[in-house]
C-alpha cells in the first residue's frame, strides 16, 4: 500500500531555512495533490500547502511569503521549504496525499 | 483563532452516541466537502469521514458524518475506550486563491 515518509533536520536556527522532504513509496507520485501540514506541540492542524504532480502550487495566504513547495517525480518525492523561521515554526510536520492518507509526521524545533 | 469552530471538549460512557459539531461558513463549508480526523495520543491524524459522509475502507459504520448549510457534525454510536482521541474537521476554503482550514479540535473522553 501507499506510505508517506517525512524526512529532515529536527533542529533549525532561527533565521534560516527549513528543508523537508516526503518520500512516496508503494505508488506513484504522478497524480493526486501532495499537500504539508503542521501541528504545534499541544495545538490544532494547519495546512501549509500543496503542489500537484504536474508542478502547480497553492499555499496558505498567511504563509505564503516564506514557503516553496517542489516536486521531484523521478525520485517520488516532494519538499518543503519555510525561510526565515522562527520558535512559532516549530512543529510536527506531515505530508500528506490528497488530505486523504497521512505520513506519521516529523518534528523540527526551531532553536539556537 | 481556527477558520472552523468545534467544541474543545466532548465526552460520553461506553456505548452512548456521541456528536461533534463542526461549524463555518458559506466559502468553506457552505461551498464544499467536509473531511474528519481522528487523532490517537502520539499518532499522525487519521481519515475518518471524506466528502462529508464517506468511509474509508476499514473505518467501522459507527463513525458517521453529515452536513448542513455551513455546519457538519461527526458522530460516534457505540462508544469505545479506544475512540478517546482528538476529532478535527477540515473543508476547502474558496477565500483568496483557495486553501485547506481545519477547526481547532476537539478532545473526546470515553468516561
Amino acid at each position: 500500500q501507499v506510505q508517506l515518509q517525512e524526512s529532515g533536520p529536527g533542529l533549525v536556527k532561527p533565521s534560516e531555512t527549513l528543508s523537508l522532504t516526503c518520500t512516496v513509496s508503494g505508488g506513484s507520485i504522478s497524480s493526486y495533490y501532495w499537500s504539508w501540514i503542521r501541528q504545534p506541540p499541544g495545538k490544532g492542524l494547519e495546512w501549509i500547502g500543496y503542489i500537484y504532480y504536474s508542478g502547480s502550487t497553492n499555499y496558505n495566504p498567511s504563509l505564503k511569503s516564506r514557503v516553496t513547495i517542489s516536486v521531484d517525480t523521478s525520485k517520488n518525492q516532494f519538499s518543503l521549504k519555510l525561510s526565515s523561521v522562527t520558535a512559532a515554526d516549530t512543529a510536527v510536520y506531515y505530508c500528506a496525499r490528497e488530505m486523504q492518507l497521512w505520513g506519521q509526521g516529523t518534528l523540527v524545533t526551531v532553536s539556537s | 483563532q481556527s477558520v472552523l469552530t468545534q467544541p474543545p471538549s466532548a465526552s460520553g460512557t461506553p456505548g452512548q452516541r456521541v456528536t461533534i459539531s463542526c461549524s463555518g461558513s458559506s466559502s468553506n463549508i457552505g461551498s464544499n466537502y467536509v473531511y474528519w480526523y481522528q487523532q490517537l495520543p502520539g499518532t499522525a491524524p487519521k481519515l475518518l469521514i471524506y466528502r462529508n459522509n464517506q468511509r474509508p475502507s476499514g473505518v467501522p459504520d459507527r463513525f458517521s458524518g453529515s452536513k448542513s448549510g455551513t455546519s457538519a457534525s461527526l458522530a460516534i454510536s457505540g462508544l469505545r475506550s479506544e475512540d478517546e482521541a482528538d476529532y478535527y474537521c477540515a473543508a476547502w476554503d474558496d477565500s483568496l486563491s483557495g486553501f485547506w482550514v481545519f477547526g481547532g479540535g476537539t478532545k473526546l473522553t470515553v468516561l
